[in-house]
């Protein structure tokens, strides 16, 4: 059975980092892309980043370029998301979502940033 | 900028025909994706490449391209349908979501 476990979200203030981690299960987690998508309180779906199996191709929403760093452990079968120079409007559900058409998602981890 | 634009509502009667469209300037050149969240839940991929049904989904939902527009159709809606339905696709290798669609069913 496939299983994607978020982690390591919470409460920081702006500013500030936060790594999230999203462990993977029940596949060969080297042979899929794997991606990250988050959700603000009452909105919609928003697409944040990407990473090829290898991690030689990553692509990050303008929102986040510049701040978030996406990068996975094969051999681990982890995904992260680093998330440095957080704001106000960085603050969502965060979900880890399997391959291009995100065909399994992990129940996602809160993030929220305020002073 | 590309956008992916979709209704805000759908509302149809059990038994009925629903269809929730999005609309967007790659979609002649780029599959569209359709995914259920339900409250409080995770989305779920209801159709892939367009047309495809992953296994587990119920026949009902279908998928169809024409042009700048992808729809959604749920054939003979459900009560448990009700939920939100967001399209997806991409522009170069970035991914995009359109602004989701609440479907009513009552």
């Amino acid at each position: 059975e496939v299983q994607l476990v978020e982690s390591g979200g919470g409460l920081v203030k702006p500013g500030g980092s936060l790594r999230l981690s999203c462990a993977a299960s029940g596949f060969t987690f080297s042979s899929y892309t794997m991606n990250w998508v988050r959700q603000a309180p009452g909105k919609g779906l928003a697409w944040v980043s990407s990473i090829s199996t290898l991690s030689t191709h990553i692509y990050y929403a303008d929102s986040v370029k510049g701040r978030f760093t996406i990068s996975r452990d094969n051999a681990k079968n982890s995904l992260y998301l680093q998330m440095d120079s957080l704001k106000p409007e960085d603050t969502a559900v965060y979900y880890c979502a399997r391959t291009h058409s995100q065909d399994y998602w992990g129940q996602g981890t809160l993030v929220t940033v305020s002073s | 900028s590309y956008e992916l634009t979709q209704p805000p509502s759908v509302s149809v009667s059990p038994g009925q025909t629903a269809r929730i469209t999005c609309s967007g300037d790659a979609l002649p050149k780029k599959y569209a994706y359709w995914y259920q969240q339900k409250s409080g839940q995770a989305p779920v991929l209801v159709i892939y490449e367009g047309s495809k049904r992953p296994s587990g989904i119920p026949e009902r939902f279908s998928g169809s391209s024409s042009g700048t527009m992808a729809t959604l159709t749920i054939s003979g809606a459900q009560v448990e349908d009700e939920a939100d339905y967001y399209c997806y696709s991409t522009d170069s290798s970035e991914g995009l979501f359109g602004g989701g669609t609440k479907l009513t069913v009552l």
